[in-house]
């Protein structure tokens, strides 16, 4: 039961314009939301968050959108780099009824900036 | 002020042999977390210890998986007569406050089951 899914296994923009990365979600209990960037033979490493209070949070060239009601989150990078270049993992979590929180994550997608 | 360590990068075992995997938490991160990426997969969760108490193990396998993580000492996840669907990347990742959300995570150690 794959409740975090990032449908699109790869994308490939150019050096210069947007990338917008997108997340689908099923659990509607989630409320905090993760963007991880992982390079290879390397762990993942925190990218931007939100909270479903929110509908969007930006960091710099990093912006994160949450529509709650299609469940669905999207990563714009712009202007995109070839540093971009790398796996992007979409993450969810829920406040569990006991227990800790656990990181759920999506299948991940291969983002490669063409200079 | 190093980040989490993970030992070895790469591990080969034959089938039937055991695999240890050591994780070293940030300074001061007394909250460990074990993940497993499965080729083309994403990470999926299988423990989450406080030091001396594993307090989440719900993505753990029955059989052949443990984890420990000792008042003194690294986190070691011990896997059991080794099958090749082992054969994975697992990462680990430590936090302040024991909220998932504010881990950071390894480099990963890579297994492989020859």
């Amino acid at each position: 039961d794959q409740q975090v899914k990032q449908n699109s296994p790869s994308l490939s923009v150019q050096e210069g314009r947007i990338s917008i990365l997108n997340c689908d979600y099923t659990n509607s209990m989630f409320d905090y939301f993760l963007w991880y960037k992982k390079y290879p033979a390397e762990g993942p490493t925190f990218l931007i968050s939100i909270s479903s209070i929110k509908d969007k949070n930006e960091d710099g060239r990093f912006t994160v959108f949450l529509n709650k009601s299609a469940k669905h989150l999207s990563l714009h990078i712009v202007p995109s780099q070839p540093g971009d270049s790398a796996v992007y993992f979409c993450a969810a979590s829920a406040a569990p009824i006991q227990g800790a929180q656990k990181l759920v994550f999506g299948q991940g997608t291969r983002l490669t900036i063409n200079p | 002020n190093a980040g989490v360590m993970q030992n070895p990068r790469h591990l080969v075992r034959r089938r039937g042999q055991e695999a240890r995997l050591r994780c070293s938490p940030m300074k001061g991160h007394s909250h460990v977390y074990w993940y497993r990426q499965l080729p083309e997969e994403g990470l999926k969760f299988m423990v989450y210890l406080q030091k001396e108490n594993i307090i989440d193990e719900s993505g753990m396998p029955k059989e052949r998986f443990s984890a420990e993580f000792p008042k003194e000492g690294p986190s070691i996840l011990r896997i059991q007569q080794v099958v090749r669907g082992d054969s994975a990347a697992y990462f680990c990742a430590s936090s302040l406050k024991g909220l998932n959300t504010e881990a950071f995570f390894g480099q990963g150690t890579r297994l492989t089951v020859v």
